[in-house]
């Protein structure tokens, strides 16, 4: 079957760094992606690996190792505005189906 | 303008209804996709269309029954609404190869009594 494990919530202050760490156990890779939705709103598509190593999208960036079903986003200077859920996501299935976590939850304080 | 659109926005209707949600993308996708989202947030894909064919059916029960006329277009029809149906249902378009980025439309939040 497939399943992704990721954190329920974290919480960090305004200015610091925040690593949220997603495993995934799956049949067929197509990549690991990144969503993210705040409250009432849609998700929308942060960041994408489809092959080991960094990615880097501005103050966002991520991981993955396929040797160890593993990956990450670590988000940098932290704003109120990221306050939101944040989902690690896998494709397979000829890339026709894709897998979702259950979201962490992200608080930005003050 | 909008790429992934959705109607309504919000659907409140009674147990044994028969109620749709239509969707439809611009940005040329051939494949879309419906999702559905519980109070929990659980993000979970119910059926995928790649040119108008069905793809994926994730164990729906057949009260749902998606359509795909063109594709732009992926409407879903449900049939006898239970009270396990309310969520909010989120329709997605991406091309199947590349990075696979999905488009969510703006989310049916669809509440059955």
């Amino acid at each position: 079957g497939q399943s992704l494990e990721q954190p329920s919530e974290v919480t960090a202050v305004e200015g610091a760094i925040v690593q949220i760490n997603c495993t995934y156990q799956t049949s067929g890779f197509y990549g690991l992606s990144w969503y993210q939705q705040h409250d009432g709103g849609a998700p929308t598509f942060l960041s994408y690996n489809g092959l080991d190593g960094l990615e880097e999208t501005g103050r966002f960036s991520s991981f993955l190792s396929r040797s160890d079903s593993y990956g990450y986003l670590l988000l940098q200077e932290l704003q109120m505005k990221d306050s939101a859920s944040y989902f690690c996501a896998v494709r397979g299935t000829g890339g026709f189906k894709t897998i979702f976590g259950a979201g962490t939850r992200l608080f930005v304080k003050a | 303008d909008t790429a992934v659109s959705q109607t309504p926005k919000y659907l409140v209707t009674q147990m044994g209804n028969d109620k749709s949600i239509k969707c439809e993308q611009n940005l040329g996708h051939d494949t879309m996709y419906w999702y559905k989202q519980d109070s929990k947030k659980f993000l979970k894909i119910m059926f995928s269309y790649n040119n108008k064919e069905l793809i994926i059916n994730e164990t729906v029960p057949n009260r749902f029954s998606p359509k795909s006329p063109d594709k732009a277009h992926l409407n879903l029809h449900i049939n006898s609404l239970e009270l396990g149906d309310s969520a909010v249902y989120f329709c997605a378009s991406s091309q199947p190869s590349g990075r696979g980025e999905q488009y969510f439309g703006p989310g049916t939040r669809l509440t059955v009594t």
